[in-house]
């Protein structure tokens, strides 16, 4: 079943923060995040195994709520490059499964 | 690592022709997953392999669609008698499989298909 994805959309000014909400209603295994400009390919951010670890990428993190079944993936001091749509892809309890994805949250940096 | 390739990258076609689209997934990868985007959707699964066995179709590959991954390496995508429907960003992913699912799927650049 599909993840649910919240914002659908979300508008930010350079500096600032931002949280991308991703919840599943199956058990998962693990969340991965994604990150895709518009005409090119999806690119891997992090991945989030169960066990409720958070990660870290630069400016960029994640966490993983095993017990809710939700992952947040956080932006801060965004800035223009952070532009693009985000996506989570959710693997279920069994592991190594094709992961399903979100329809992606629209993030817009502005100067 | 050289990453996952696709060719082509642009396809147009008539209504009612066959197209065919290869990947070539990232070496040492056993697993190969194919996808479709549409504008203002995440990827959609079609279909994936371990090694050259087809393990899971989704219930939106109709008959019109066909995949194989002949020696487990690069893989084919096949669309007969293409539809207007078909139109969309066809997605190409490998994920090195095993490792207890602690690893990820890397996705190729896309082939986008305008079916006129």
């Amino acid at each position: 079943q599909q993840p649910v994805q919240s914002p659908q959309a979300v508008i930010l000014r350079e500096g600032e923060d931002a949280v991308i909400n991703c919840s599943s209603s199956k058990a998962l295994y693990s969340v991965h995040w994604y990150r895709q400009k518009h005409g090119e390919a999806p690119v891997f951010l992090m991945i989030l195994l169960k066990g409720g670890e958070q990660k870290g990428h630069e400016k960029i993190s994640a966490s993983f709520n095993e017990k809710k079944q939700q992952s947040s993936l956080y932006l801060t001091a965004s800035q223009l490059s952070y532009s693009g749509t985000y996506f989570c892809g959710t693997d279920s309890v069994l592991g190594n499964t094709p992961l399903v994805f979100g329809k992606g949250t629209r993030l817009s940096v502005i100067a | 690592d050289t990453g996952v390739s696709q060719d082509p990258r642009h396809k147009i076609t008539k209504r009612g022709q066959n197209v065919t689209f290869r990947c070539d997934p990232i070496s040492e990868h056993n697993r190969l997953y194919w996808y479709r985007q549409t504008l203002g959707q995440g990827p959609e699964f079609l279909t994936y392999f371990q090694n050259e066995a087809q393990l899971e179709k989704s219930r939106l590959l109709s008959d019109r669609f066909s995949a194989e991954r002949p020696k487990g390496s690069f893989s084919t995508l096949e669309i007969q008698r293409t539809e207007q429907g078909d139109s969309a960003m066809y997605l190409c992913a490998s994920r090195k499989g095993g490792g207890g699912g602690t690893d990820t799927q890397y996705f190729g650049p896309g082939t986008r298909l305008t079916v006129l």
